[in-house]
């Protein structure tokens, strides 16, 4: 069965420091990887997607993440946070059939702090 | 106006009500789902639905039930509330297809 780990609970970043926020994954063929964000309040929306092909993958407000095969990791990162990020941060991998995504996995989330 | 919609957005209920939570979609697509999150366990699925005539069980369905009533609505029912129900609950969508799925605002339900 598949998963997602995302081994940091909370993260506290400075305004204008550099992000990365850690995820791992297990499934047995090619994944579909997924990063959402939750704004206080709010639903998730998709920062981006990895599918195949160029395994770095640029996503909407400035955020990118890498996808390393050899160590199952889908890591996402910014170069510089402003205190609107201040969110939750969800990696999730897709269940995939020839149909579309069947079902999403979600990892347990990272809660992102920006401090001044 | 929101392309998914959900209501209640927030319901207070008490153990061994019945209860109905709600979700609309604008966006014209077949598949349907409903999550639970709960702080440090993320977002669980519940049910989903990839057509009308579609329903299927997530990982945790036990003491919930969903209705199909058209493409567009997709609704959660707890028959008999408990407290650890208490939770917020998110509706998605998405397309044959395509691989993201999008979220409604979410209900908070708390069951005293």
């Amino acid at each position: 069965a598949q998963s997602v780990t995302q081994p940091d609970i909370h993260i506290t970043v400075s305004e204008g420091a550099s992000l990365e926020l850690r995820c791992n994954y297990s499934y047995g063929a090619t994944p579909y990887l997924f990063w959402y964000v939750q704004s206080p309040g709010q639903g998730l929306q998709l920062l981006l997607k990895y599918f195949s092909g160029d395994t770095l993958v640029q996503g909407i407000k400035g955020f990118e993440a890498e996808f390393k095969r050899s160590q199952s990791s889908f890591n996402l990162r910014k170069p510089s946070v402003h205190w609107s990020d201040a969110a939750e941060y969800f990696c999730a991998v897709g269940e995939i059939s020839n149909f579309g995504n069947e079902k999403l996995t979600f990892g347990t989330g990272t809660r992102l702090t920006i401090i001044p | 106006d929101a392309d998914v919609t959900q209501t209640p957005r927030n319901r207070i209920t008490k153990t061994g009500k019945r209860i109905m939570l709600e979700c609309s979609q604008t966006k014209g697509h077949d598949r349907m789902y409903w999550y639970r999150q709960d702080p440090g366990l993320g977002l669980r699925l519940i049910y989903y639905s990839f057509d009308v005539k579609d329903i299927n069980k997530g990982e945790i369905s036990d003491g919930y039930s969903v209705s199909r009533q058209a493409q567009a609505k997709f609704s959660l029912s707890l028959e008999s509330a408990i407290p650890n129900q208490t939770a917020l609950y998110f509706c998605a969508t998405s397309d044959t297809g395509l691989y993201e799925q999008f979220f409604g605002p979410g209900t908070r339900l708390t069951v005293l």
